[in-house]
């Protein structure tokens, strides 16, 4: 069965660091991949997702992921954090061949920016 | 453009009452719906999805049911809510295919009493 671990469930930056939170999956084939961010009291929206082709993907809010076979893994990077990125961030998984596009969350990463 | 909506965003309710969720979406035709939980400081569960007017799959055993009356309609129930119902729940839709994404409703936030 597939499953996502992301590691640390809480990061802390300061506004105008790099943002890296860690995202690896375990499947036997490469799945889809995605992240969505969850700002409090409100749903999940989606900030990027790699299906096939470039492995770099660029997301909305200056977040890219990059998506690495080899190390099965697909870590979120922002290059200078703003405070308004204060969130919790989820990655999901979903297997192509599964169907219904049923997701495999994360357990999630809050992340803190302090000025 | 697609357009999702849930209500209510909160809600109150005693243990053993029953429960109605309803969330639409607008803009499109034969969308995958998915209903999750997500418990205070953890991760989201899958409940239940459909992938057609009246078919739909659970995930989990659990006191609560869904429906599909209508294309775009997606309807989460209980006829007896337990303490352990709490949590905030999230409706969310797909277009059919491989990769597709999800899109989120803004949830849910039901205690119980």
């Amino acid at each position: 069965a597939q499953s996502v671990t992301q590691l640390g469930s809480h990061v802390s930056v300061s506004e105008g660091a790099l943002v890296l939170l860690r995202c690896n999956y375990s499947s036997s084939v490469p799945p889809y991949l995605f992240w969505y961010v969850q700002y409090p009291n409100q749903g999940l929206q989606l900030l990027l997702k790699y299906t096939t082709g470039a492995t770099l993907v660029k997301g909305i809010n200056g977040f890219e992921a990059e998506f690495k076979k080899s190390e099965t893994s697909f870590h979120l990077t922002k290059p200078s954090a703003h405070m308004s990125d204060a969130a919790e961030y989820f990655c999901a998984v979903s297997d192509p061949g599964g169907g219904y596009n049923k997701l495999i969350f994360g357990a999630g990463t809050r992340l803190a920016v302090h000025p | 453009s697609q357009t999702i909506h849930q209500w209510p965003a909160t809600l109150v309710q005693p243990v053993g009452s029953p429960l109605s969720l309803e969330c639409t979406v607008e803009g499109t035709s034969n969308p995958n719906l998915y209903w999750y939980r997500q418990a205070a400081g953890r991760g989201l569960q899958l409940l239940f999805y459909s992938v057609g007017i009246g078919q739909i799959s659970s995930e989990v055993p659990q006191n609560l049911s869904a429906s599909r009356p209508q294309d775009r309609q997606f309807i989460l129930s209980s006829k007896k809510l337990l303490l352990s119902d709490s949590g905030f729940y999230l409706c969310a839709w797909s277009s059919a295919g491989g990769g597709q994404p999800q899109h989120f409703g803004d949830g849910t936030r039901l205690s119980i009493l």
